[in-house]
């Protein structure tokens, strides 16, 4: 599995649009990039998937660049309740290996 | 949203005791996990399980450790003869296919005094 390397944690204001990025040099072929959030005393929960260029839905954009050996997570006009800890995970989707393996994450912390 | 559900939410035993902790996943799944989360650190695999088997598991998932579906609905993690070192949150989840995004439930807290 790529190993995966994420800023420790990030700070921003209410209502500002937040960028994660994931470092993943090692990426193969057939990995996919998949997003997680955690909130405090809860299970991790999905956030969005994506192979490459971008994907957006109705929480989230995932940008994704030609080499592939990074994704950036975008968060837009941050709020209170998106304070949490979110992971990067990448996984071989087509050998049916689920990612398995979370990293350190990112702690975001949302200031009024 | 479907959910998964793990009980109990909290759960005190002491060392050398053998603890059982239940998790009914999303219906219509068919992969079952357990992971785990130490306070303050990261969320650790344990376990996958698929047809009834393990599919895959973790070094942290040694011979005290054991799963099982004894019925249609549930799945649960034995912890034979629990530790100090096991006092973590335990994380159930499930997903449709192995390709498929996880389902997670809340969690239960297990602290061996």
């Amino acid at each position: 599995l790529a190993k995966t390397t994420q800023p420790i944690s990030m700070d921003s204001y209410e209502g500002q649009e937040v960028n994660i990025t994931c470092s993943h040099n090692n990426i193969a072929t057939n990995d996919y990039i998949t997003w997680y959030q955690q909130f405090p005393s809860q299970g991790p929960r999905f956030i969005i998937q994506g192979y490459k260029t971008k994907v957006t839905n109705e929480v989230a954009s995932l940008f994704i660049p030609a080499d592939r050996k990074s994704s950036t997570l975008s968060l837009p006009r941050v709020s209170l309740s998106d304070t949490a800890v979110y992971y990067c995970l990448v996984g071989d989707l087509a050998s049916g290996n689920t990612p398995l393996v979370f990293g350190k994450g990112t702690r975001l912390s949302v200031i009024a | 949203e479907p959910e998964v559900t793990q009980t109990p939410s909290h759960q005190v035993t002491q060392m050398g005791q053998e603890v059982i902790l239940r998790c009914v996943p999303i219906s219509n799944h068919l992969y079952f996990y357990w992971y785990r989360q130490i306070l303050g650190q990261k969320v650790e695999f344990l376990v996958s399980f698929y047809n009834n088997e393990i599919s895959e598991k973790s070094e942290i998932f040694d011979d005290q450790f054991s799963v099982e579906r004894p019925d249609g609905s549930n799945f649960t993690l034995k912890i034979r003869s629990t530790k100090l070192e096991d006092s973590a949150m335990y994380f159930c989840a499930s997903n449709g296919g192995r390709n498929e995004k996880l389902f997670f439930g809340s969690g239960t807290q297990l602290s061996v005094l």
